[in-house]
C-alpha cells in the first residue's frame, strides 16, 4: 500500500530564517506530487505541483520554492521566511496516469509557525 | 465569487442525527467531485469520490451530485462523535490534475 511521509511535524522558525520541508511517498512510482498550504480555519491553497523529476509548476507567486530531486521526494523551501508563511503545509500525491478524476492522498502535514 | 463555496459552520448535531453538508460551484467544466474529512491538526483523508449526477453510497455516507444546479452534498447517517471533523469538498475539471477545494465545514457531533 502507498504511504506518504512529511517532516518535521511541527516547526517554529524566526522571520528571515530558511525553510526546508520534506515529503516522501512509498509504494507507488511516478506520482503527481503537490504542496498545499492551509491557513487556520480555511481551505487548501495549492502552492506547487510536479508531474515528474525536476518538473515544478508554481500556482501562487510567493516567498517559497519547490524541488523534486527524486521520483518520490518533494521538497518545499524558502530562503527567508515571512510572518505570512505561517500555516499548515500539506503534501499530497496522485496517480500520474489513472483516474481522470485525480483523487489526491494527503500526508500528515507540517505545522509551521514563523515568529 | 469563489469557484467553490462551502458554509464554514460549525454544524452541531446530536449523536445519531443525519449530518447534511453541501457545496456549490460555479464552473460547469467541473466533472469530478470528492469529499475529504480532516481531523484537527491532521491531513485530509478521502471519503467519497464521484463523477456523475445522482447518489453514491458507502456505509453511512452518501454523496449526491446535481450538475444541473452545480450543487453537491454529503450526508452522514447515524452520526457518531468520531464524525466530528472538518469536511472539505473538492472538485476537478475533466482530465485535469488540480483540485479546487471548498473552505470546509466544521461538524460537531455531541454525545
Amino acid at each position: 500500500s502507498q504511504t506518504i511521509h512529511q517532516w518535521p511535524a511541527t516547526l517554529v522558525q524566526p522571520v528571515g530564517s530558511p525553510l526546508s520541508l520534506e515529503c516522501t511517498v512509498e509504494g507507488t512510482s511516478n506520482p503527481n506530487l503537490y504542496w498545499y498550504r492551509q491557513a487556520a480555519g480555511r481551505g487548501l491553497q495549492l502552492l506547487f505541483y510536479s508531474v515528474g523529476i525536476g518538473q515544478i509548476s508554481s500556482e501562487v507567486p510567493q516567498n517559497l520554492s519547490a524541488s523534486r530531486p527524486q521520483d518520490r521526494q518533494f521538497i518545499l523551501s524558502s530562503k527567508k521566511l515571512l510572518l505570512s508563511d505561517s500555516g499548515f503545509y500539506l503534501c499530497a500525491w496522485s496517480v500520474l496516469s489513472g483516474s481522470p478524476g485525480n483523487e489526491q492522498f494527503f500526508g500528515p502535514g507540517t505545522r509551521l509557525t514563523v515568529l | 465569487q469563489k469557484e467553490v463555496e462551502q458554509d464554514p459552520g460549525p454544524l452541531s448535531v446530536p449523536e445519531g442525527a443525519i449530518v447534511s453538508l453541501n457545496c456549490t460551484y460555479s464552473n460547469s467544466a467541473f466533472q469530478y467531485f470528492m469529499w475529504y474529512r480532516q481531523y484537527s491538526r491532521k491531513g485530509p483523508e478521502l471519503l467519497m469520490y464521484t463523477y456523475s449526477s445522482g447518489n453514491k453510497e458507502d456505509g453511512r455516507f452518501t454523496a449526491q451530485v446535481d450538475k444541473s444546479s452545480k450543487y453537491i452534498s454529503l450526508f452522514i447517517r447515524d452520526s457518531q462523535p468520531s464524525d466530528s471533523a472538518t469536511y472539505l469538498c473538492a472538485i476537478v475539471q475533466a482530465a485535469g490534475n488540480k483540485l479546487t477545494f471548498g473552505g470546509g465545514t466544521r461538524v460537531l457531533v455531541k454525545p
